[in-house]
């Protein structure tokens, strides 16, 4: 079946620091993946996402590259800052599924430290 | 003003009661989830709708009902209510045109049954 897992956290950086978040994904065929974000007691907002294979999503500093090699979506920042610390989900559409829905990870809260 | 709403924010509630959690939306889309958020599950569909005729069951639909009054608001209703369903509701739309991948998320109902 599908699925997403992606590290837990929750993740501590200091303000500045590189971000990785891992993320690899099981599908049949070839899925859409995405990065949302949700802010402390707010819904889910998409951050970005990506189509097919090799293709980079990117948003806000953020990006994350579609590798069906190694079935993967890992999202990135250089440089992060508090505003960032929120819960971060990879979440997946399997283009096969008439219902459209997303499968997602279980989250990974980030925490970012002046 | 918020495209995706629901109310109420907060629920507090006792075993065997009836609740509804409504959604409502003014970007027009077709389609509307309701999804559950537990911690370290990430979120799970509950039901979909396609359109005011159109209702199917997520991955997660027993002890849960929902109605598609018009198209911009969709009820999730729990009959008899129990402790196991405490958890963060969310809403959400999706357009079947050229964003259908994306879901556009509401900011949650968090529902507590003692």
């Amino acid at each position: 079946g599908n699925s997403v897992t992606q590290m837990e956290g929750p993740v501590t950086l200091s303000e500045e620091a590189f971000l990785t978040i891992n993320c690899t994904y099981t599908a049949t065929g070839y899925p859409s993946l995405f990065w949302y974000v949700q802010y402390p007691g707010e819904g889910l907002q998409l951050l970005l996402k990506a189509t097919k294979a090799d293709d980079k999503g990117s948003n806000k500093g953020f990006e994350a590259t579609y590798r069906k090699e190694t079935t993967s979506f890992h999202l990135e920042k250089g440089s992060v800052q508090v505003s960032d610390s929120a819960v971060y989900f990879c979440a997946l559409r399997n283009p096969m599924d008439s219902s459209y829905k997303l499968i997602f990870g279980s989250g990974t809260r980030l925490l970012v430290r002046p | 003003d918020a495209d995706v709403t629901q109310t109420p924010r907060n629920r507090i509630t006792k075993t065997g009661k009836r609740i509804m959690l409504e959604c409502s939306q003014t970007k027009g889309h077709d389609r509307m989830y309701w999804y559950r958020q537990d911690p370290g599950l990430g979120l799970r569909l509950i039901y979909y709708s396609f359109d005011v005729k159109d209702i199917n069951k997520g991955e997660i639909s027993d002890g849960y009902s929902v109605s598609r009054q018009a198209q911009a608001k969709f009820s999730l209703s729990l009959e008899s209510a129990i402790p196991n369903q405490t958890a963060l509701y969310f809403c959400a739309t999706s357009d079947p045109g050229t964003s259908r991948d994306t879901q556009y998320f509401g900011p949650g109902t968090r529902l507590t049954v003692l």
